[in-house]
C-alpha cells in the first residue's frame, strides 16, 4: 500500500521549458511536504517543502503547490536546465518519520 | 556545516558474512534516521532513533539486523548475516528535532552494499 505515489517513472523536458513533477498521497495525517533530488552516486538532496497551512511555496526557479483536498501536489521548474536531470523523490511527512514516493526521472535535453 | 558523513560509501561482501555500516550525523541533529533503498524505489525507513533511543524500529528486520546510537551522536547499522536480497543503498539522515513539523531531515551520501 503506497502512502505516497509518483505515477510517472520518467519526464523528458526541453531546456528553457517548464518541468512539472507530480506526486499524490493518501494519509490525511501528512502536514509537511518536501521534494528531493538526487544526483548518481549521492544520497538525496533537500530542494524545496511545504507546510500544509499553506498552498504554495517558491524558492528561485522551484514552486511547489499543494492540493490538499485532492491529496495532491506538484513541483515546477522554469526555466528547465540540464542540470537539473536527475532523480526527484516526493517525501510526505506526519512530524515523525517520513514516507518517500518512488521517484521521477527527469531528463533536460539541450 | 558539515553534512551527514556515512562510512564506507561501497561495500562488497559474500553471503552469510557479516557487514556495519556509520553514520555521524549533523551537529546538534538529535533525530536520525536509517533507511534503506532498493534500485528504482524511494528511501524506506528502517529506524528512527530520537537521541540515544529507538523509537520506531517496526520496520527493522531484527532476524539479522541490529542498529545502536551510543551517546545519542554517531550510530551504526549491522547485519548478520547478510543475504543476497540485503543487496541496495543504506542511506542514514538527521533532522534537529522530531516533533517539529517543519523540520527538514538532510541524507548522508550512502553505503551501496553488494551481497555476493
Amino acid at each position: 500500500d503506497q502512502q505516497v505515489k509518483q505515477n510517472s517513472p520518467s519526464l523528458s523536458v526541453q531546456e528553457g521549458r517548464i518541468s512539472i513533477l507530480n506526486c499524490d498521497y493518501t494519509n490525511s495525517m501528512f502536514d509537511y511536504f518536501l521534494w528531493y533530488k538526487k544526483y548518481p552516486a549521492e544520497g538525496p538532496t533537500f530542494l524545496i517543502s511545504i507546510s500544509s497551512i499553506k498552498d504554495k511555496n517558491e524558492d528561485g526557479r522551484f514552486t511547489v503547490f499543494l492540493n490538499k483536498s485532492a491529496k495532491h501536489l506538484s513541483l515546477h521548474i522554469v526555466p528547465s536546465q540540464p542540470g537539473d536531470s536527475a532523480v526527484y523523490f516526493c517525501a510526505a511527512s506526519d512530524g515523525q518519520n517520513f514516507v518517500f514516493g518512488p521517484g521521477t526521472r527527469l531528463s533536460v535535453l539541450p | 556545516e558539515a553534512g551527514v558523513v556515512q562510512s564506507p560509501r561501497y561495500k562488497i561482501i559474500e553471503k552469510k558474512q557479516p557487514v556495519a555500516f556509520w553514520c555521524n550525523p549533523i551537529s546538534g541533529h538529535n533525530t536520525l534516521y536509517w533507511y534503506l533503498q532498493n534500485l528504482g524505489q524511494g528511501p524506506e525507513l528502517l529506524i528512527r532513533y530520537e537521541n540515544e533511543e529507538a523509537v520506531d524500529d517496526s520496520q527493522l528486520p531484527k532476524d539479522r539486523f541490529s542498529a545502536e546510537r551510543l551517546k545519542g551522536v554517531d550510530s551504526t547499522l549491522k547485519i548478520q548475516p547478510a543475504e543476497l536480497g540485503d543487496s541496495a543503498v543504506y542511506l542514514c539522515a538527521s533532522r534537529r528535532l522530531a516533533g517539529e513539523s517543519t523540520d527538514t531531515q538532510y541524507f548522508g551520501p550512502g553505503t551501496r552494499l553488494t551481497v555476493l
